[in-house]
């Protein structure tokens, strides 16, 4: 198992560029999240997926977009760039709520985002 | 809403030294608790949790216990090592209200020192 896997691993990009990152996971989540991690902010959630077909915004969606492509992949499209968008990017999945069980959630390594 | 307070870092300690990262929390339902570590430059995992009042999770001789009266999860290790330093981050899962959104802290960082 590889777990959760995120491409790029670092960007650079230019004010006003887009770019996609991507997220795969194999455990056969349901879930599926974006976090931005920034000093001193800990981690801030963009989007997350319940489930496959369905996206909800998170405490910080302003200038993202996600896709829930499939049951494995969920991707953050940025359509133009920001330097307050500059951030390391974590895409995480949890395991199906069981009775009695919570969720556990597993990060994928991250993305480092540079918006010059 | 929920709600993770945990104690600003950094905690720098000594090899062997006693370790205590504080952490509190506010939940409107029944949450489970969580520890996870972020080492340099990774993403972060779970390092112990625990489910209900007064469970303790343990995991690499970290410690922490569910502490509902004072609605507390202070994570400690009795001798820390180099191979600790870190970031630590304290989070819970509310099943209350259906949310599958978990609440983190915003982290303490740990520098051991040989």
């Amino acid at each position: 198992n590889a777990g959760v896997t995120q491409t790029p691993k670092f960007q650079v990009l230019k004010t006003g560029q887009s770019m996609t990152l991507q997220c795969a996971q194999d455990m056969n989540h349901n879930s599926m999240y974006w976090y931005r991690q920034d000093p001193g902010m800990g981690l801030r959630l963009i989007y997350y997926s319940a489930s496959e077909g369905t996206t909800d915004k998170g405490e910080v969606p302003n200038g993202y977009n996600v896709s829930r492509l499939n049951k494995r992949e969920f991707s953050l499209r940025l359509e133009s760039a920001a330097p307050s968008q500059t951030s390391v990017y974590f895409c995480a999945s949890s395991e199906p709520r069981l009775a009695g069980v919570k969720e556990t959630q597993y990060f994928g390594p991250g993305t480092r985002l540079l918006v010059l | 809403g929920n709600s993770v307070t945990q104690m600003e870092g950094p905690v720098t300690l000594s090899e062997e030294a006693f370790l205590t990262i504080n952490c509190t929390y506010t939940a409107t339902g029944y949450p489970s608790l969580f520890w996870y570590v972020q080492y340099p430059g990774e993403g972060l995992q779970l390092l112990l949790k625990a489910t209900k009042a007064d469970d303790k999770g343990s995991n690499k001789g970290f410690e922490a216990t569910y502490r509902k009266e004072t609605t507390s999860f202070h994570l400690e290790k009795g001798s820390v090592q180099v191979s600790d330093s870190a970031v630590y981050f304290c989070a819970l899962s509310d099943q209350g209200g259906g949310s599958y959104i978990p609440t983190f802290g915003r982290g303490t960082s740990l520098i051991v020192h040989p």
